[in-house]
């Protein structure tokens, strides 16, 4: 199976500062079809996941600007530009090139 | 508006068998793939299982493969796990996701947790 690691696990953030996630995984993502199948997912306190990133970069409806995702091959990052109180949870990156698909450890952001 | 409601978790004895359910609306659901997804207590994500619209071609994680069947009713508009010689390890909320046919999932349900537990 293909290992996700992101870092850092625990990520304390001032309000309005930026913030970095990175996932590297044990395999390249690029699938036969030459697509990178790499998606970012948030989970508030006591929801669900919802996917914020997919196939990289693509930013899904109503998710705002300030999250970014990029990279390829084996290494990616998800960026915020200014944290706000709302993105306090967990995040998970999450491959989709070869099954079983499999999801990071997460990344706890917390508030400074 | 897209909608998942997973039913059907419990407390369950090591060994036992339990039959989960997720119904979909606001999507035509026949036209989808769609996955179960678990999440031990304070833990990370499991991709579980996953179905083809038809219900012709099913993926299982190893962990699952030969105790858990995903099946779906596209009639009902519902998605289903049957999970039998439940282990402790398999404690988790069970969620019910849409898959978008891109290799990922989009919406998910509320989850339901199964508690493995003597």
């Amino acid at each position: 199976d293909v290992v996700m690691t992101q870092s850092p696990l625990s990520l304390p953030v001032t309000l309005g500062q930026p913030a970095s996630i990175s996932c590297r995984s044990s395999q390249s993502l690029v699938y036969s079809d030459g697509n990178t199948y790499l998606d970012w997912f948030q989970q508030r306190p006591g929801q669900s996941p919802r996917r914020l990133i997919y196939k990289v970069s693509n930013r899904d409806s109503g998710v705002p600007d300030r999250f970014s995702g990029s990279g390829s091959g084996t290494d990616f990052t998800l960026k915020i530009s200014r944290v706000e109180a709302e993105d306090v949870g967990v995040y998970y990156c999450m491959h989709g090139t070869h099954w079983p698909f499999t999801f990071g450890q997460g990344t706890k952001l917390e508030i400074k | 508006e897209v909608q998942l409601v997973e039913s059907g978790g419990g407390l369950v004895r090591p060994g036992g068998s339990l039959r989960l359910s997720c119904a979909a609306s606001g999507f035509t659901f026949s036209g989808y793939w769609m996955s179960w997804v678990r999440q031990a207590p304070g833990k990370g994500l499991e991709w579980v299982a996953n179905i083809k619209q038809d219900g012709s071609d099913k993926y299982y994680v190893d962990s699952v493969r030969g105790r858990f069947t995903v099946s779906r009713d596209n009639g009902e508009n519902s998605l289903y796990l049957q999970l039998n010689s439940l282990r402790v390890e398999d404690t988790a909320v069970y969620y019910c996701a849409r898959d978008t046919g891109q290799r990922s999932v989009d919406y998910w349900g509320q989850g339901t947790l199964v508690t493995v537990s003597s």
